[in-house]
């Protein structure tokens, strides 16, 4: 099965910046997920990532807000801009694999934002 | 009516007891489903996936599903303290673009 490096693993981020999250991926996927896991709750999904095209973005999410970059078939990018305190969440990116089938999750990033 | 429903939890077993928790789906369209554990501060980690009807068993751990009722479960038989974590129901739907919807997830706590 795939495994995934993202980074940071976690960062403290002063509002009004923009923090970009890395994900790596070992073997080449045509489709990255983004999701965001606010404290106590569940994963929602944020954007799909295909290579050579802009990425889908669920309602409720938009692309100056969270742009993603998906340059090639193992890497992507998720910027979170112009933070405020309600973006501090836990992000995660996810691929589907084929054995066991079903989609696999980067170690996340928890971001907090002051 | 939420896309995918788990019972609210939290629920706390003994251990060495069936720890049984329940989902619910609204959309018929839905064609795999997925339970995933997450223990605290870690990402959630894959532990069954199903798309027929039935069960499906591997090792200790029991995925039923029911497209009829909309109903899919997941029995942890001999519940260890090590099974104590937030578990998660998965829904994809084949026209969705391979999107996953995720319940809210219940908790489990297995008491030594």
């Amino acid at each position: 099965s795939a495994v995934i490096s993202q980074k940071p693993s976690r960062d403290i981020c002063q509002r009004g910046t923009s923090l970009t999250i890395q994900c790596q991926v070992d073997s080449q996927v045509t489709m990255m997920f983004w999701y965001r896991q606010q404290p106590g709750q569940s994963l929602t999904l944020i954007a799909t990532a295909n290579q050579g095209s802009e990425a889908t973005y669920e309602s409720g999410f938009v692309i100056d807000k969270f742009p993603i970059s998906r340059p090639n078939l193992t890497f992507s990018t998720l910027t979170v801009s112009n933070m405020s305190p309600e973006d501090s969440s836990i992000y995660l990116c996810s691929v589907e694999i084929l054995s066991p089938s079903g989609y696999t999750f980067g170690s996340g990033t928890r971001l907090t934002v002051v | 009516q939420k896309e995918v429903e788990q019972n609210s939890g939290p629920l706390s077993v003994p251990e060495g007891a069936i720890a049984s928790l329940n989902c619910t789906y609204s959309d018929r369209g839905s064609q795999s489903f997925f339970w995933y554990r997450q223990y605290s501060g870690k990402s959630p980690e894959l532990i069954m996936s199903i798309y027929s009807n039935g069960d499906k068993e591997d090792g200790r751990f029991t995925a039923q599903l029911n497209k009829a009722s909309q109903y899919v479960s997941l029995l942890i038989r001999d519940s260890q303290p090590s099974d104590s974590a937030t578990y998660l129901c998965a829904v994809k739907r084949e026209t969705s673009g391979s999107r996953l919807t995720f319940g809210e997830g219940t908790q489990l706590t297995v008491n030594p």
